[in-house]
């Protein structure tokens, strides 16, 4: 199975200011047809994950600018910069490229 | 509305068996791989097991944990989702998400249902 490993654990912002937050896989999840595919979710207390980023650095449809994701290979970073109240919660990576499916461990991101 | 609505979860003990369900409305189910995704209380999102779409014939895979005791199923005449849950364990204890793979990414997820499992 391929393990994510998020970093850090917790992120206290200020609102106002970025945040970033880091993935490691412990194989490469750039497939054979060219793309990557890891995807970050945010989970809001109480609610069901919502998509965020598909295939390293795809915004999903809603998803404000401020989102960006990037990386290659092993090594994956999301960046929120000008975090909102509405941005805080729980952020997990997880990759498709090989079943099992297997999501980061989650960095909750909280108000300072 | 694109929607998933998940059922059927509650109190079992050990060895019990659930099924869960998956109702979908805005969508067409069979047109869809769709997944059993689980969060145990205060823990992180685990991967439960896929059914593929109709045109892939409806092929399932389970994580290990889960191989042999669980199993996924559709209803296309209700547009729906189930999941067998048999010799069920307390570390079974978990809310279940349905979720629908819309080509390359997981795009829309239900609430969840709760499935508490203790003697």
């Amino acid at each position: 199975d391929i393990v994510m490993t998020q970093t850090p654990l917790s992120l206290s912002v200020t609102p106002g200011q970025s945040a970033s937050i880091s993935c490691k896989s412990s194989q490469s999840l750039l497939h054979s047809d060219g793309k990557t595919y890891l995807y970050w979710f945010l989970q809001r207390p109480g609610q069901s994950p919502q998509l965020l980023i598909s295939e390293v650095f795809n915004r999903f449809s809603g998803v404000p600018e401020r989102f960006s994701g990037s990386g290659s290979g092993t090594d994956f970073t999301l960046k929120i910069s000008r975090v909102e109240a509405e941005d805080f919660g729980v952020y997990y990576c997880m990759q498709s490229r090989q079943l099992p499916l297997t999501f980061g461990g989650g960095t909750k991101v909280e108000i300072k | 509305d694109v929607q998933l609505v998940e059922s059927g979860g509650g109190w079992v003990q050990p060895g019990g068996s659930l099924r869960l369900s998956c109702a979908a409305s805005g969508f067409t189910i069979s047109d869809h791989y769709m997944d059993w995704v689980r969060q145990a209380p205060g823990k992180g999102l685990e991967w439960v097991g896929r059914t593929t779409n109709k045109a892939n014939n409806y092929t399932t895979e389970y994580a290990a944990s889960v191989k042999g005791r669980f199993s996924i199923s559709r209803d296309d005449s209700k547009n729906s989702l189930h999941l067998q849950m048999n010799s069920l364990r307390t570390e079974d204890t978990a809310v279940y998400h349905c979720a629908r793979w819309d080509y390359d990414y997981l795009d829309v997820w239900g609430k969840g249902t709760t499935v508490t499992v203790s003697s």
